[in-house]
Formats: C-alpha cells, sequence, structure tokens
C-alpha cells in the first residue's frame, strides 16, 4: 500500500487550460503538503493543511487552490495555467510533532505538469 | 529560519564511506536536524534525523557537534543505488522546513 499516492504522475496540457492534481495519505497525518520542485530542482513548499486549514500559503499565485475534503485528501486545482506552471508538484504529509519531538515528511512520488 | 549550506555535489567509489556535511550557522534551540534522499523521478525519503551527539540507525549515521552549528551525515560503505540528492533541513516544525539544493552525490562502480 502506498502511504502517500498523487495523481497523475503525467500531465501534459495547454496554456490557459485549468487542471487538478488529487493527493492522498493513508497514514492517518494531521497535516498535508503541496511542494513544487522547478527544473533547478529547487523544492518550495505551496501549502500546508492541518486538519482541513490551510495554515500557509507561501505567496502563491491565487490560480492556485488546494482543497481538502478531509483530513486524507488535498487536491491541488491550476487555473489559467502558464508555462512557468511546469515543473513537479509533490503532494506530503506529516503528524503533528508534540513538544520537542522533530517531525518526518512523507512524499508522494510527484506529478510531471508540462505545460505547451 | 535557519538556513543551511551544504556541497553541491560529491562523487565516491562503491564501498567507500561517504561523508556530507552540511553547516547551519544560525540553527535554534529548538530545531532539529533531518536529512532526506532523493532519488530521480521521486519525492524525498526520510533518511535521518537528530538534535544532538550521534544518531545511527539502519541506513545512516547522523554527527552533530555540541554547538550543533553543522552536521555530518555518514553513509557506509555505499552502492550505485545510493547515487541520488540529499538535503540537510533545519527546523522544529515540519510546515517551516527548506529544502536547499541539496548535495547530489554519484556513486562510480
Amino acid at each position: 500500500d502506498t502511504a502517500v499516492s498523487q495523481t497523475p504522475k503525467y500531465l501534459v496540457t495547454q496554456m490557459g487550460n485549468d487542471k487538478s492534481i488529487k493527493c492522498e495519505q493513508n497514514l492517518g497525518h494531521d497535516t498535508m503538503y503541496w511542494y513544487k520542485q522547478d527544473s533547478k530542482k529547487f523544492l518550495k513548499i505551496m501549502f500546508s493543511y492541518n486538519n482541513k486549514e490551510l495554515i500557509i500559503n507561501e505567496t502563491v499565485p491565487n490560480r492556485f487552490s488546494p482543497k481538502s475534503p478531509d483530513k486524507a485528501h488535498l487536491n491541488l486545482h491550476i487555473n489559467s495555467l502558464e508555462l512557468g506552471d511546469s515543473a513537479v508538484y509533490f503532494c506530503a504529509s506529516s503528524q503533528e510533532g508534540q513538544g520537542m519531538l522533530g517531525e518526518k515528511l512523507f512524499f508522494g512520488s510527484g506529478t510531471q505538469l508540462s505545460v505547451l | 529560519l535557519a538556513k543551511t549550506t551544504q556541497p553541491i555535489s560529491m562523487d565516491s567509489y562503491e564501498g567507500q564511506e561517504v561523508n556530507i556535511t552540511c553547516s547551519h550557522n544560525n540553527i535554534a534551540t529548538n530545531d532539529y536536524i533531518t536529512w532526506y534522499q532523493q532519488f530521480p523521478s521521486q519525492g524525498p525519503r526520510f533518511i535521518i534525523q537528530g538534535y544532538k551527539t550521534k544518531v545511527t540507525n539502519e541506513v545512516a549515521s547522523l554527527f552533530i557537534p555540541a554547538d550543533r552549528k553543522s552536521s555530518t551525515l555518514s553513509l557506509p560503505r555505499v552502492s550505485l543505488s545510493d547515487t541520488a540528492v540529499y538535503y540537510c533541513l533545519v527546523g522544529a516544525n515540519t510546515d517551516k522546513l527548506i529544502f536547499g539544493t541539496g548535495t547530489r552525490l554519484q556513486v562510480f562502480p
């Protein structure tokens, strides 16, 4: 069983289209994330959801909207796709730490988005 | 947020021990040090985490000096399958973790 699964694996689309990427985790974690990895391999956090509430949004354009129907799912909807949106998008999850305990991130295998 | 600095790339041969050092001069008291490994076309995978001194698991060891301003990930007897990018992260909360450029390790036969 895959702990964090995201679909699709590959997504090729035209500029201006709207697309969604789905993510599910079966780890029972409280927090889920979306990360973007660009062509230079920088991995940047986009969103974090804790118990269905958005807790961070790192200056991401409002064309990107995360939607969490329940704490096991965090989908990413992108409107009016642009060439610069081409990247690999990773979903991740973690369990809230307690006290001084560090937390671990569990990542999905990524969605390669290509905007033509 | 504590910034990390690590070598961009390293080369090694199979069977050798590889040590990757990460600098984090501004580490805060509550911060943990965590290392992730990323293979091509996959998401990062947790390797090891520590707060001070030495931590060892089945995959690697993590050495942290008393001042905690640096840390060293040690991979014993690497194999070709250890070729990957290794990220050093410092933080107390997962939503504040910042992935830097990482260290690209290439293992040769």
